[in-house]
C-alpha cells in the first residue's frame, strides 16, 4: 500500500458546484496533515493545514479521520480559479520530510 | 508566511556540465531543507534531506555523487547537479523548515533542461 494515496482524477466539476476528495495515508504515526495546491508548472502552495477537529477557511473545509486514516477536502461554490492539482501531504513531524500524494486534478468548467 | 527563495527559476545547460541551484530562507532559520524533483504529471519525489552543518540524507535511488547538496548555513542550501544528462531534466523544488513547526515552505522551483 502506498504511503499516501489520492484519486488522480481528473474531476470535472461545473462552476458553483461542491466537490470533495479524500486522501488516505498508511502510517498511523503520521502527525501533521496538509492540503497543498499546485498550479501547472509552479511550486506547491499551502492551501490549509488539517486539524483533528476539522477546519474551515472560506469555501474550503478540511477534515481528518484518524481512525480510518484519511483526510478530506471540500470545496463549496467552486470557481474557475480553483482548477489546479490538490496534493495531500503527510508528515510524521519534526524534521521529517513531507510525503506527498500524487495529487488530484480538479477542473472547474464554466 | 515565511519566504523561501530559489534561484534560478529556469536553466538550460549542455550535457556534461554542472548546474547549481540555490535555496534561501529569507526570514527564518531553516534547520532542515528538503530537495524534491518532479517529473511531468507526477508527484513531488523527495531526493534528500539536509540539516545545517551535517551531511545530507539521500533517498533510495538518488545518487549522492551526482546530486551534491550543501547546507552550510541556516539560510542557504545548494543542490548541484553534476555532469548533467538529458534525463536529469526536471522541475527541482526546495523546501525549508525551522525548528518550531512541521510546515515546510517551498521555493519557487527550478526548471532544468539539459540539452
Amino acid at each position: 500500500r502506498k504511503e499516501v494515496e489520492q484519486d488522480p482524477g481528473p474531476f470535472n466539476v461545473p462552476e458553483g458546484a461542491t466537490v470533495a476528495f479524500n486522501c488516505t495515508y498508511s502510517n498511523s504515526a503520521s502527525q501533521s496533515f496538509f492540503w497543498y495546491r499546485q498550479d501547472c508548472r509552479k511550486e506547491p502552495k499551502l492551501l490549509m493545514s488539517v486539524y483533528s477537529s476539522g477546519n474551515e477557511d472560506g469555501r474550503f473545509t478540511a477534515q481528518l479521520n484518524r481512525a480510518s486514516q484519511y483526510i478530506s477536502l471540500l470545496i463549496r461554490d467552486s470557481k474557475l480559479s480553483d482548477s489546479a492539482t490538490y496534493l495531500c501531504v503527510v508528515t510524521r513531524g519534526g524534521a521529517d520530510g513531507l510525503t506527498f500524494g500524487k495529487g488530484t486534478h480538479l477542473i472547474i468548467q464554466p | 508566511g515565511a519566504v523561501v527563495s530559489q534561484h534560478p527559476s529556469r536553466v538550460i545547460c549542455k550535457s556534461g556540465t554542472s548546474v547549481k541551484i540555490e535555496c534561501r530562507s529569507l526570514d527564518f532559520q531553516a534547520t532542515t531543507m528538503f530537495w524534491y524533483r518532479q517529473f511531468p504529471k507526477q508527484s513531488l519525489m523527495l531526493m534528500a534531506t539536509s540539516n545545517e552543518g551535517s551531511k545530507a540524507t539521500y533517498e533510495q535511488g538518488v545518487e549522492k555523487d551526482k546530486f551534491l547538496i550543501n547546507h552550510a548555513s541556516l539560510t542557504l542550501s545548494t543542490l548541484t547537479v553534476t555532469s548533467a544528462h538529458p534525463e536529469d531534466s526536471s522541475f527541482y523544488i526546495c523546501s525549508a523548515a525551522g525548528t518550531e513547526n512541521t510546515e515546510a515552505f517551498f521555493g519557487q522551483g527550478t526548471r532544468l533542461t539539459v540539452v
